[in-house]
């Protein structure tokens, strides 16, 4: 298995603009979680799936952001509009169950300016 | 979840054995010890994790006190390759993941 994939790897764009992140986890894993890293605040649970539904989005920071997963091969994160504060590196895993161990990818660095 | 404490960075010669600590005094008893790892510019690396007794694997020992209260992760033969940010997080089997600042491990030649 490629193990979890993320895109793009780097993103760069003006404050106010829409911003995609995408993510496809392994195959067969039934829990998909996105997570952002800040040298101020670490490493934080924004969202998590279970079966391609939302179970947990206590950490998304504001409406501003908002998750998807269509099918079980694929999920979004998005951010609409993106402002400088945004900036961070967004890591998508995946996990079979619950409390097994998570798969990260390799992250997608986003600088708003 | 219980709360963790690390070092905030460590030092280990190429070759050596790396034992890096961990504190959870306030563990309870259907909480798990967990280890994951952070490669520089790389996401989160699952290393190992136990309940109370020791575990080891081919990347690494987990050696749990005997009242639980604290653990200790050992990389037998560190290499340059295993200097990475190291996340100690005690959890219950069914809740999500919650990092903590680590300890930065740092393996010289």
């Amino acid at each position: 298995d490629a193990g979890v994939i993320q895109s793009p790897r780097h993103e760069v764009t003006e404050m106010g603009q829409e911003v995609t992140l995408r993510c496809k986890p392994i195959s067969g894993h039934d829990y998909l979680f996105w997570y952002r890293q800040t040298m101020m605040r670490g490493l934080e649970l924004l969202i998590y799936f279970n079966n391609n539904v939302p179970i947990d989005d206590s950490g998304m920071p504001e409406d501003r952001f908002s998750a998807k997963m269509p099918n079980a091969s694929f999920s979004t994160l998005k951010i609409q509009p993106s402002e400088p504060r945004d900036s961070a590196v967004y890591f998508c895993a995946s996990s079979f169950r619950r409390g097994d161990e998570q798969y990260f990818g390799p992250g997608t660095r986003l600088t708003v300016t | 979840d219980a709360k963790t404490t690390q070092p905030p960075s460590m030092d280990c010669a190429e070759g050596r054995a790396a034992n890096l600590p961990c504190n959870h005094s306030t563990i309870s008893g259907n909480e798990y010890v967990y280890w994951y790892r952070q490669i520089h510019s790389q996401g989160p690396q699952y290393i190992i994790h136990g309940l109370k007794n020791n575990e080891t694997n081919e990347m690494a020992s987990l050696i749990i006190t005997e009242d639980r209260k604290s653990s200790t992760l050992i990389l037998p033969h560190a290499t340059l390759r295993d200097t990475a940010v190291y996340y100690c997080i005690v959890r219950v089997s069914y809740s999500t993941l919650t990092f903590g600042k680590g300890t930065m491990l740092l393996v010289s030649p």
